[in-house]
């Protein structure tokens, strides 16, 4: 069964470093991989999703992540980052084959201070 | 367009009471999903509804019932409820013919005491 590994459960940063969450998934079958991301007290928003095409996806925040099949990895990236990006952020995959459930990590709390 | 939405907000029961939460979507989507968030234990899928009218276990579907009313609504039923269902229950909803993307309602907090 499919399954996902995000390797940090928290992750604190000051603001405007750099940061990076890191995701592994099991299973190297054709899969759909999504990030999302949770504010204090709200559901979970989209942030980005790899379908297929070109490895490297970005969001409109700033964000991006890199699909690596080799490694199984789907790891979160920004170059500078804001208070405002403080929340919980969750990794998931989706086989293709099994059709749309998602299996998600459990989750990186990213912590920006000043 | 609400999206997804879900009712109630915050509930709180007592150990052997049942109670129903509610989801519905606007989106005519065609699959619908129930997740538990527990800390530390991200997401977990206690049932799906690909279509209207099928329904399936997922990860930890023990002590839930789940009814696709129709293809709008997608209710999520603890019978006799247990502390160890405590959690915040997501629903959430996608249309498989676009992006594969899941739409998720506010989330409801259950406390059973």
């Amino acid at each position: 069964a499919q399954s996902v590994t995000q390797l940090d459960s928290q992750v604190p940063v000051f603001e405007e470093a750099p940061v990076e969450l890191r995701c592994n998934y099991s299973s190297s079958v054709s899969v759909y991989l999504f990030w999302y991301v949770q504010y204090p007290n709200q559901g979970l928003q989209l942030l980005l999703k790899y379908l297929s095409g070109s490895t490297l996806v970005e969001s409109i925040n700033g964000f991006e992540a890199e699909f690596n099949k080799s490694q199984t990895s789907f790891h979160l990236r920004k170059p500078s980052v804001h208070i405002s990006d403080t929340a919980e952020y969750f990794c998931a995959v989706s086989d293709r084959q099994a059709g749309t459930a998602l299996i998600f990590g459990k989750g990186t709390t990213l912590s920006v201070s000043s | 367009n609400a999206g997804v939405t879900q009712t109630p907000k915050f509930q709180v029961l007592k150990t052997g009471q049942s109670m129903t939460l509610q989801c519905a979507q606007d989106m005519n989507h065609n699959s619908m999903y129930w997740y538990r968030q527990d800390p530390g234990m991200g997401l977990r899928l206690i049932y799906y509804s690909a279509s209207e009218g099928t329904t399936d276990k997922g990860e930890v579907p023990n002590g839930y019932n789940v009814s696709r009313l129709n293809k709008r609504e997608f209710s999520l039923r603890l019978e006799s409820a247990a502390p160890s269902q405590t959690s915040v229950y997501f629903c959430a909803s996608i249309s498989a013919a676009s992006t594969y993307e899941q739409y998720f309602g506010p989330g409801t907090r259950l406390t059973v005491t």
